[in-house]
């Protein structure tokens, strides 16, 4: 089946760190890659996707590239703000059989300091 | 406005009751889900709808029922609510074009 592995958090950081956080993912086929960021009080929304392999996503400073031979997909920002304290899901979609469901991570919460 | 609402944003309820939770979007998108967000879970799935009338259970369904008998509404109803269905709700539609879900802001759900 089709399942999406995140490194668990928190995650703490100081401002203009470095930010990696791990996603891993077990599918069939050839699934898209997303990243959805949630801030708090507010739904999800999307910050970056990749298609297919070796595809890199990127928005707001952040980058994850595709990576099928590591089956990863690693949210990347070379140096972090206050503002971007959320908490970050990966999750796939894999549309054989035409499904639009979306495979979630359990998500990495995310705190940066001034 | 263009866009996810969901209403009420908060809500209290006791256990027992039926509580239905409203969702409606604004771009004819086919696609809808309902998730519960719970800390140590993440987001799981209630229900989805692949387009009017027709709907699906998710990972997690007992207790809740849908219906969507128009393309942009697709209201959760909790038949007799009970305190494990204490949570943040969310629902979502699909873009099918660029495969993008867009949420709305959530429900808080109590049940006491």
């Amino acid at each position: 089946g089709n399942s999406v592995t995140q490194m668990e958090g928190p995650v703490t950081l100081s401002e203009e760190a470095f930010l990696t956080i791990n996603c891993t993912y077990t599918a069939t086929g050839y699934p898209s890659l997303f990243w959805y960021v949630q801030y708090p009080g507010e739904g999800l929304q999307l910050l970056l996707k990749a298609t297919k392999a070796d595809d890199k996503g990127s928005n707001k400073g952040f980058e994850a590239t595709y990576r099928k031979e590591t089956t990863s997909f690693h949210l990347e920002k070379g140096s972090v703000q206050v503002s971007d304290s959320a908490v970050y899901f990966c999750a796939l979609l894999n549309t054989q059989g035409g499904s639009e469901k979306l495979v979630f991570g359990k998500g990495t919460k995310l705190t940066v300091n001034p | 406005d263009a866009g996810i609402t969901q209403s009420p944003r908060y809500k209290i309820t006791e256990t027992g009751r039926q509580v239905t939770l409203m969702c409606h979007q604004t771009w004819s998108h086919s696609y809808m889900f309902w998730y519960r967000q719970d800390l140590g879970h993440g987001l799981r799935l209630i229900y989805y709808s692949a387009a009017a009338d027709i709907t699906d259970k998710g990972e997690v369904p007992d207790g809740y029922v849908v219906s969507r008998s128009k393309t942009e509404n697709f209201p959760l109803t909790l038949e007799s609510a009970t305190r494990s269905q204490t949570s943040v709700y969310f629902c979502a539609s699909v873009d099918r074009l660029t495969d993008t879900q867009y949420f709305g802001p959530g429900t808080r759900l109590t049940v006491l």
